[in-house]
C-alpha cells in the first residue's frame, strides 16, 4: 500500500523558515518523480514544486521561486521542501504527491499524503 | 502560464441526476488534462487522466472526454457519495495549474 507520510509545519512568522519531510512507503520511491501541491484555506490545490526520480530536475512556480527548494533522498524514501522567508500567502496545507509517471508530460498526483499544515503569521 | 477556467463553480443536482463540468485551457494542451475530487478535510483523489482515462477504483460512471482547449467530466447518474468539489488540472507544462473548482451540492 502506498503511503506518504508529511511532516515538520507549525505556526511560524513571517520570514521565518522551514523543513517539511514527506516519508514514502509502498512503492519504488527512486522511480518516480515527486510534487509538492498546497491548499491554502478555502482555495483550490496549487502546484508548488516538482522533482525528477533522481533529483536532477526540479521545477517550481513563479510565486515559490528562490525561497522554496525542493530535494529527495532516495536512499530514506523521504522528499523534502525547504521554505524560506515565509509570507503570510503561504500559509496552507502542504500536500506531499506521487506522480504516476517517472517524468515527462501527462503526469498525474496519483497518491497524496494527509498534508501538513503551515500557518504564517506574527 | 496556462490558465485553467471551470464552470460552472458550482451547481446543485439530485441523487441520480447527470451532470456535466467544463474545463478550459489558456492554450492547447492536448490531452494533458486530469480530474480530481476532494472532500473536506482531505486530499484530491484523481478520477480521471490523460482526459479521458479512469484511474483504477474510479466508478464507471465518472468519464471525461475532450483535447485542445475543452474538457469535460461528467457524472451519469450521481450517487451521495460524490457530492465533492472537483478540479481539473493540466499537465502539459510546468507550472501545473489547476482550475478554480466546482463544487457539487445536494438540491
Amino acid at each position: 500500500e502506498v503511503q506518504l507520510l508529511e511532516s515538520g509545519g507549525g505556526l511560524i512568522q513571517p520570514g521565518g523558515s522551514l523543513r517539511l519531510s514527506c516519508a514514502a512507503s509502498g512503492f519504488t520511491f527512486s522511480s518516480y518523480a515527486m510534487s509538492w501541491v498546497r491548499q491554502a484555506p478555502g482555495k483550490g490545490p496549487e502546484w508548488v514544486s516538482g522533482i525528477s526520480p533522481t533529483g536532477d530536475n526540479r521545477y517550481y512556480a513563479d510565486s515559490v521561486e528562490g525561497r522554496f527548494t525542493i530535494s529527495r533522498d532516495n536512499s530514506r524514501n523521504t522528499l523534502f521542501l525547504e521554505i524560506n522567508n515565509l509570507r503570510a500567502e503561504d500559509t496552507a496545507v502542504y500536500y506531499c504527491s506521487k506522480e504516476r509517471l517517472a517524468s515527462g508530460r501527462g503526469n498525474s498526483f496519483d497518491y497524496w499524503g494527509q498534508g501538513t499544515l503551515i500557518t504564517v503569521s506574527s | 502560464d496556462i490558465q485553467m477556467t471551470q464552470s460552472p463553480s458550482s451547481l446543485s443536482a439530485f441523487v441520480g441526476d447527470r451532470i456535466t463540468i467544463t474545463c478550459r485551457a489558456s492554450q492547447s494542451i492536448s490531452n494533458y488534462l486530469n480530474w480530481y475530487q476532494q472532500k473536506p478535510g482531505k486530499a484530491p483523489k484523481v478520477l480521471i487522466y490523460l482526459a479521458s482515462n479512469l484511474e483504477r477504483g474510479v466508478p464507471s460512471r465518472f468519464s471525461g472526454s475532450g483535447s485542445g482547449t475543452d474538457f469535460t467530466l461528467t457524472i451519469s447518474s450521481l450517487q451521495p457519495e460524490d457530492f465533492a468539489t472537483y478540479y481539473c488540472q493540466q499537465s502539459y507544462v510546468v507550472p501545473l495549474n489547476f482550475g478554480g473548482g466546482t463544487k457539487v451540492e445536494i438540491k
